[in-house]
């Protein structure tokens, strides 16, 4: 079966310009995660979504950061006016429940120019 | 706050050697996995222990679960260069909470 996609694989964009990356969970899979990073380093949590519930933002490191999840599926998570120290790869995962073994799509690497 | 610390934080390794990383915590956990990250990937579950005590092995990789579910053990024997990657721990609260994160332990295994 499909596991977790995350497109762009790639993106390259200037500093102040606002991107979006895109996250397909597992379907039937009610949790949803997104970490950030940095090269060489471990995960740093940045948001969660489970069921219907209010996601919890505590991981996210500024105002500029946000995410929505339609539908109870598919995510979006939006960096607006990027800096420099954004470039990291977003890593999104999902889970059958929020404290279940979580699955994982390759990343979108991105670079702020 | 529910920490997991992971030792050592990076290791070099010849083919053919044994090694072992450690996961450890002040804090109990119903359950507790292991996953392996490969440049360019996302991390990938290799095991979940649930049990105190608990032992799994995978191949040549030995997972254990300390008896108070505080700690964790990866054994790698023999080590070969596909065993290069990131490992990661991660422990489950019996709560409506997602899972805790170590910071994880790099390995290189040399040809």
């Amino acid at each position: 079966g499909a596991g977790v996609s995350q497109s762009p694989s790639n993106k390259v964009t200037e500093k102040g310009k606002d991107v979006e990356l895109r996250c397909d969970p597992i379907s039937g899979h009610t949790a949803l995660y997104w970490y950030r990073q940095s090269l060489g380093q471990g995960l740093e949590f940045l948001i969660y979504f489970q069921g219907n519930s209010a996601p919890d933002k505590s991981g996210l490191p500024s105002d500029r950061f946000s995410a929505e999840r339609t539908g109870g599926s598919v995510s979006t998570l939006t960096i607006q006016r990027t800096q420099q120290e954004d470039s990291a790869v977003y890593l999104c995962a999902s889970s059958l429940s929020v404290n279940q073994p979580q699955h994982f799509g390759d990343g979108t690497r991105l670079s702020i120019l | 706050t529910q920490l997991l610390e992971q030792s050592p934080q990076f290791l070099s390794i010849q083919e053919g050697e044994n090694l072992t990383v450690y996961c450890n915590s002040s804090s109990v956990f119903s359950s507790l996995q292991w996953y392996r990250q490969e440049p360019g990937e996302g991390p990938v579950l290799l095991v979940t222990v649930v049990t105190g005590g608990e032992v799994k092995k995978l191949k040549r990789l030995t997972f254990q679960f300390g008896d108070a579910r505080k700690d964790s053990s990866l054994h790698i024997t023999a080590a070969q260069p596909g065993d290069t990657g990131l490992y990661l721990c991660a422990g489950a609260t019996s709560g409506n909470t997602p899972l805790v994160f170590g910071k994880g332990t790099r390995l290189s295994v040399i040809a």
